[in-house]
């Protein structure tokens, strides 16, 4: 089925620890991003991309990296976990200058202990 | 940059009771404005949209909008709420002709009780 695919769909880590998000979608949509939801924050924006070899950084990009090699691929890394990263991360994506809005994935909740 | 304010992290109301979840923000620019659904352990869902045109939206499951532009104001609502409305829904901005970053509200925790 067409959309947005994120794994794994749960994840512990240890505190330290460093590991990759997966995110694909095959709508051949330009725009992705990565969110975070906490309770009681709404989903805060973390980097996002306009397109293959262009990143930008969101609203809460420390802790984390991204590439975009592919329009299919957008692959979020945390680099060295911390407590204070556990959360549900989203995936999302829609065409560059779209009005659609955005296309979400089913989350991954990721906890580090 | 923008901005948006839902004015109730949460809502209880009976079913079959009429529902209004409320929506303020703030844009020096004009904005495209959208309501989002999360169901218990999903992602979010595009439940309607403003662009242009008439100020008063339809999206799915029976939800409407009325966008207020005096107002800065994008209200969501339904006439008769059901047990299966329960859900978070997120109202969010983005700038038109401007980047593509939606920007979304803390969320509204919709209970329907029997």
């Amino acid at each position: 089925n067409a959309g947005v695919t994120q794994t794994p769909k749960f994840q512990v880590l240890k505190t330290g620890q460093s590991m990759t998000l997966q995110c694909a979608q095959d709508m051949n949509h330009e725009y992705m991003s990565w969110y975070r939801q906490d309770p009681g924050m709404g989903l805060r924006l973390i980097h996002y991309s306009v397109g293959a070899g262009i990143t930008d950084q969101g609203e809460v990009p420390n802790g984390y990296n991204v590439s975009r090699s592919t329009t299919e691929d957008f692959p979020l890394r945390l680099l060295s976990a911390a407590p204070s990263q556990t959360s549900v991360y989203f995936c999302a994506s829609s065409y560059v200058r779209g009005k659609n809005g955005y296309t979400f994935g089913s989350g991954t909740r990721l906890t580090v202990v | 940059a923008q901005s948006v304010t839902q004015l109730d992290s949460q809502v209880p109301v009976f079913e079959e009771a009429p529902v209004e979840l409320r929506c303020n923000y703030s844009s020096s620019v004009s904005v495209y404005l959208f309501w989002y659904v999360q169901y218990p352990n999903q992602g979010l869902q595009l439940l309607l949209k403003y662009l242009s045109g008439s100020t008063l939206v339809k999206g799915i499951n029976g939800f409407e909008a009325e966008f207020n532009k005096s107002q800065t104001s994008f209200h969501l609502r339904k006439p008769s709420v059901h047990i299966s409305d329960t859900a978070e829904y997120f109202c969010a901005v983005s700038a038109k002709g401007g980047s593509e970053k939606l920007v979304f509200g803390k969320g509204t925790k919709l209970t329907v009780n029997p």
